[in-house]
């Protein structure tokens, strides 16, 4: 089945202690991306990757990094996680420019 | 910068009517036009695709249209029934070389009472 993998679904931790979310997809996309959903402000873009070793930074990127080392994977990292940075959090794959977005089922972080 | 807005912000309706939701954007350059349903703490479900080459699209009781030149798009839901209840939300992919930079609008929640 085609699909767009995060984990984990749910994550509780403390300020400062360094985080991955992961994300896998199966249908050899060239194009990943992850967003953050927040109330009032909708879905805001953190960073893309248009290919392998290829990343970009969206609306947001301040306090994440990414990493795109295999064309299957698009990792989300929180080096130093702050409270501002609890959120639902997705990620989203493509072929390519005229092809649709396919979404993951979200990952809620909460930062205390 | 693109911008996209959606209109209503919210709509309550009665089961069985036709509605339309509406999503404007500032920048015409774009690759194509996608809408979403999100259910409350789910994922978002791809409904339908609007290339930009396109005028409408259809899937059942839903149709999707586009008009660069107004900068519009609009979903109608034909027959609505309350499994349709869900926040709809439209994206915009941009043309050229950064079509990575998708844009949301902040949605439109639907609720459809029996």
């Amino acid at each position: 089945e085609a699909q767009v993998t995060q984990n984990p679904r749910y994550l509780i931790t403390v300020t400062g202690k360094k985080l991955t979310v992961t994300c896998s997809q199966n249908m050899n996309h060239e194009y990943m991306s992850w967003y953050r959903q927040d109330p009032g402000l909708g879905l805001r873009q953190i960073y893309y990757s248009m290919n392998v070793e290829v990343t970009d930074k969206g609306d947001v990127p301040e306090g994440y990094k990414v990493s795109r080392k295999e064309k299957r994977n698009f990792p989300l990292i929180l080096e130093s996680p702050s409270p501002n940075q609890t959120s639902l959090y997705f990620c989203a794959s493509s072929k390519g420019g005229n092809q649709p977005q396919h979404f993951g089922d979200g990952t809620r972080l909460s930062i205390l | 910068k693109q911008e996209v807005t959606q209109i209503p912000a919210a709509l309550s309706v009665p089961e069985g009517e036709n509605l339309v939701l509406n999503c404007s954007f500032t920048d015409s350059a774009i690759y194509n036009l996608q809408w979403f349903r999100q259910d409350p703490g789910k994922g978002l479900t791809s409904l339908l695709l609007i290339q930009s080459s396109q005028r409408e699209q259809t899937s059942g009781r839903l149709n999707a249209s586009l008009d660069k030149s107004s900068g519009r798009s609009t979903l109608y839901i034909a027959a609505s029934q309350p499994g349709d209840s869900a926040t709809y939300l439209c994206v915009l992919v941009p043309g050229g070389t950064s079509y990575g930079k998708l844009t949301f609008g902040q949605g439109t929640i639907l609720t459809v009472h029996p």
